[in-house]
């Protein structure tokens, strides 16, 4: 079975400091997707951003970037500039086809950024 | 465009009753995927619907059951509630057009809770 563990439960950063979010995940597949979803106190998910296995770059979305280590099963979050409307619950994700939504989620970092 | 929206956005039923969410993917979205989210067990995935069919089930009993339209709207039933069923519960849509238009977009959620 496919698993996602997020091994930091809470995490704070200075505002305009980096922050790193950790992720791993456990599969046998080659082929996958990674993804990594930011949920506010609003409650409402968005996507922050997400990485095909088969790409060896690094995805990228402005202060948001990824270190995906396929051979560690590794796939973690930096956030660089952090900003106090980057503070919520982060979820690292996984799944293995395009066309199977089937997504398995990991735990959550709650992200707090100070002032 | 217009994002997912879920209704009601709060629901209080008691044991035993049914109830039924509804879900407005985006538009030109034709995958409806629904997930619960509870403290204890996190977010799991429950079923996906893609033209008028589900997909892909995750593992839950028979008490949740769901259907999509032909303007791919999604309603997700629940019957014979039970307290363990009291949780925010989450649709995502995706237009699933082909590989790398599989994005789940969310909605805000329905928060059941049951007394």
């Amino acid at each position: 079975a496919q698993t996602v563990t997020q091994s930091q439960p809470e995490m704070s950063v200075q505002e305009a400091e980096t922050v790193t979010l950790s992720c791993t995940y456990d599969t046998s597949e080659s082929d996958y997707y990674l993804f990594w979803y930011k949920q506010p106190p609003s409650r409402q998910m968005i996507l922050v951003i997400r990485q095909e296995a088969y790409k060896q770059q690094n995805a990228t979305e402005n202060r948001f970037s990824v270190n995906f280590q396929k051979a560690a099963k590794s796939f973690s979050l930096k956030i660089s500039d952090s900003q106090l409307g980057d503070a919520a619950m982060y979820f690292c994700a996984y799944k293995i086809l395009w066309n199977n939504n089937d997504m398995r989620f990991g735990a959550g970092t709650r992200l707090t950024v100070k002032p | 465009k217009a994002g997912v929206t879920q209704t009601p956005r709060y629901l209080i039923k008691t044991r035993g009753q049914q109830v039924t969410l509804s879900c407005s993917p985006i538009s030109g979205h034709r995958s409806v995927s629904w997930y619960q989210q509870t403290p204890g067990q996190g977010l799991q995935f429950l079923f996906e619907y893609f033209s008028e069919t589900q997909r892909n089930k995750g593992n839950f009993p028979g008490r949740f059951s769901g259907r999509q339209f032909s303007n791919s709207r999604s309603e997700m039933n629940v019957s014979t509630l039970e307290l363990g069923d009291s949780a925010l519960y989450l649709c995502a849509s995706s237009s699933h057009t082909g590989p790398g238009t599989d994005t789940q977009y969310f909605g805000p959620g329905t928060r059941l809770t049951v007394l």
